[in-house]
């Protein structure tokens, strides 16, 4: 079975400053996505970036960047130029892929709460 | 477009009745998830349905169980509440055919069990 493992609870970084949430995951698989979600305090699960494991170039959205290490089975995410918006939890989440038996379910990290200080 | 709905709100039960959540997925979307979220304990999968069949089935136990109906929308239903029921839950729909795409959220129901 798929795990996945956020090893900080809380972070917290100031506005403008650049911080790095982690994320392991364990899985046999060669084929699967991993994503990164944003819960703010309004608790609406919303995507912030999408990484497929067969590519080797990292996944970039605006400020958001991933450094996926796939031998290691790391995905952490980077968020330069934090503003206050960035506040939230951050879920890291594994979906394997392909059709049939349990391809296609999310898997979920248990979240970084993450505060941007002024 | 109209993203993914979950009605109700809110819901306050007592304990050892019954609770009927509801989601209504994106239009094209077959699969819908739902998601136990706890305080401190993450996204826990509870059921997977899609196109009408429950496709998998997290760590839970037989009182949570579900359906999804011919139009997509999909129902949980909790019996005999326990009061560590109480949590967010979400539900999540996604075009399953497609490959690489991502799951969209709905805002959650906030079940209060007392």
């Amino acid at each position: 079975a798929q795990t996945v493992t956020q090893s900080q609870p809380e972070m917290s970084v100031q506005e403008a400053e650049t911080v790095t949430l982690s994320c392991t995951y364990d899985t046999s698989e060669s084929n699967y996505y991993l994503f990164w979600y944003k819960q703010p305090p309004s608790r609406q699960m919303i995507l912030v970036i999408r990484q497929e494991a067969y590519k080797q170039q990292n996944a970039t959205e605006n400020r958001f960047s991933v450094n996926f290490q796939k031998a290691a089975k790391s995905f952490s995410l980077k968020i330069s130029d934090s503003q206050l918006g960035d506040t939230a939890m951050y879920f890291c989440a594994f979906m394997k892929q392909g059709y049939g038996g349990s391809q296609g379910n999310l898997i979920f990290g248990k979240g970084t709460k993450l505060s941007v200080k002024p | 477009e109209a993203g993914v709905t979950q009605s109700p709100t809110h819901l306050i039960k007592t304990r050892g009745q019954q609770a009927t959540l509801r989601c209504s997925p994106i239009s094209g979307h077959t699969s819908v998830y739902w998601y136990q979220q706890a305080l401190g304990l993450g996204l826990q999968f509870l059921l997977w349905y899609d196109e009408g069949e429950e496709r998998n089935r997290g760590n839970f136990p037989p009182r949570f169980s579900g359906r999804q109906f011919p139009n997509y929308s999909s129902e949980l239903n909790v019996n005999a509440l326990e009061l560590e029921d109480s949590a967010l839950y979400l539900c999540a729909s996604r075009n399953y055919r497609v490959a690489k795409t991502e799951a969209f959220f709905g805002q959650g129901t906030r079940l209060t069990v007392v």
